[in-house]
């Protein structure tokens, strides 16, 4: 039981380039979640998906497109890279919508130069 | 305005000690808190709830005060490994898959 992986553990762009982040959970937790971390900002709810086929903004959805694949994996993808989007980036999910409790992936270093 | 502000820290005390965090939030319709632990470069992870009347769990001691808008952690006996951060987290209304976090209060203790 690996609970909630990511994929890959770090990643250096261009300005410009588009990179899709890669999570899953073997956990058959309804609800999944993107969140960036920075410095100092505490985590930012960038997307998130209640259940399977559906998804809605968070708090800093732009320059993000996410993709509800299937039950298991949430993607989140940058179109067009940008140095204000260096971060860390944290998938997590949880039981239902309604469950306070989210289990986190080991997260994702992005820089963008 | 922060929703969730914390004194970023670090609190730097020896093994053994008492320490305690505060964290403060603005949206009265909060609903719900929470501290989670997050380890250097490590994913946070739930440490407890904060229920009204106060509760704890062995050394840690967690309290809301509604009419002032904050919570509190408390840690007893310090150990090496209560070293993290500290992440305040409030849900506000009844949208519980939005959690809100503060930035977090970094705890080091000293052998």
């Amino acid at each position: 039981n690996a609970g909630v992986t990511q994929t890959p553990k770090f990643q250096v762009l261009k300005t410009g380039q588009s990179m899709t982040l890669q999570c899953a959970q073997d956990m058959n937790h309804n609800s999944m979640y993107w969140y960036r971390q920075d410095p100092g900002m505490g985590l930012r709810l960038i997307y998130y998906s209640a259940s399977e086929g559906t998804t809605d903004k968070g708090e800093v959805p732009n320059g993000y497109n996410v993709s509800r694949l299937n039950k298991r994996e949430f993607s989140l993808r940058l179109e067009s890279a940008a140095p204000s989007q260096t971060s860390v980036y944290f998938c997590a999910s949880s039981g239902t919508s309604d469950s306070y409790e989210q289990y986190f992936g080991p997260g994702t270093r992005l820089t963008v130069t | 305005r922060k929703e969730v502000e914390q004194d970023p820290g670090p609190f730097n005390v020896p093994e053994g000690a008492t320490v305690a965090f505060n964290c403060t939030y603005s949206n009265s319709a909060s609903q719900s808190f929470f501290w989670y632990r997050q380890d250097c470069r490590k994913e946070p992870k739930l440490l407890m709830s904060v229920y009204s009347s106060g509760n704890e769990d062995g050394r840690f001691t967690a309290q809301l005060n509604r009419a002032s808008q904050y919570i509190s952690l408390l840690i007893r006996d310090s150990k090496l490994s209560d070293s993290a951060t500290y992440l305040c987290v409030v849900i506000i209304g009844n949208a519980g898959n939005m959690l809100t976090f503060g930035g977090g209060t970094r705890l080091m203790v000293k052998p």
